[in-house]
């Protein structure tokens, strides 16, 4: 069985800050993570992956998320927020086990930059 | 990079009738898709798995009758929205994966925006 937990449903963060959004998950076999933002009223953009190589991974605009198995957590960083960052961001587990496994969504955290 | 259509992209229609939305993977073939529903401010929540060249899993409290979700080829996906209702009104997002290399990547459409009037 696999679940994700994003801990904050609302961050809000000033502008030139860092952003930290905070995802752990569950998973019986050795998990793919994902991070994907939606900006309003539109569709779903992958910001980074992680799929068993290495464990820091840097996606697009700056971000990057870091895997701790030992922790269960795949959180995601950016040094400094723009507002353009304002979104939603959702934490996605998924487990290469079989073709059939499921991509579970977490529930997503609301990211808000102040000027 | 590999790319998955949707259409349409908006779809405005009355109550009763039934909406048929196209999921497309443009560059690669896709034994597996998967149905989406995202509701204003929610996230996104999972219909259904669709399997090429057979019947596709829902999730629990997921009408089958009334979703019906179709995969006859390697690259296309349907999902059609029989009778539909006002509170069929969402977000309906699919997904393809792309299991290429033995690397699993999922790759999401656009979504399509229902309005049941």
């Amino acid at each position: 069985a696999q679940s994700v937990t994003q801990l904050d449903s609302h961050v809000s963060v000033s502008e030139g800050t860092p952003v930290l959004l905070r995802c752990n998950y569950s998973s019986s076999y050795s998990p793919s993570l994902f991070w994907y933002v939606q900006h309003p009223n539109k569709g779903l953009q992958l910001l980074l992956k992680y799929t068993s190589a290495a464990t820091l991974v840097k996606g697009i605009n700056g971000f990057e998320a870091e895997f701790k198995k030992s922790e269960t957590s795949f959180h995601l960083t950016k040094p400094s927020a723009h507002m353009s960052d304002a979104a939603e961001y959702f934490c996605v587990v998924s487990s290469m086990k079989t073709s059939y496994d499921k991509v579970i969504f977490g529930p997503g955290t609301s990211l808000s930059v102040i000027p | 990079g590999a790319v998955v259509s949707q259409h349409p992209s908006r779809v405005i229609c009355k109550s009763g009738t039934s909406v048929k939305i196209e999921c497309r993977s443009l560059d690669f073939q896709a034994t597996t898709m998967f149905w989406y529903r995202q509701f204003p401010k929610q996230s996104l929540m999972l219909m259904a798995t669709s399997n090429e060249g057979s019947k596709a899993t829902y999730e629990q409290g997921v009408e089958k009758d009334k979703f019906l979700i179709n995969h006859a080829s390697l690259t296309l996906s349907t999902l059609t929205v029989t009778s539909a209702h006002p509170e069929d009104s969402s977000f309906y997002i699919c997904s393809a994966r792309n299991l290429a290399g033995g690397r699993e990547t999922q790759y999401f459409g656009p979504g399509t925006r229902l309005l049941v009037l």
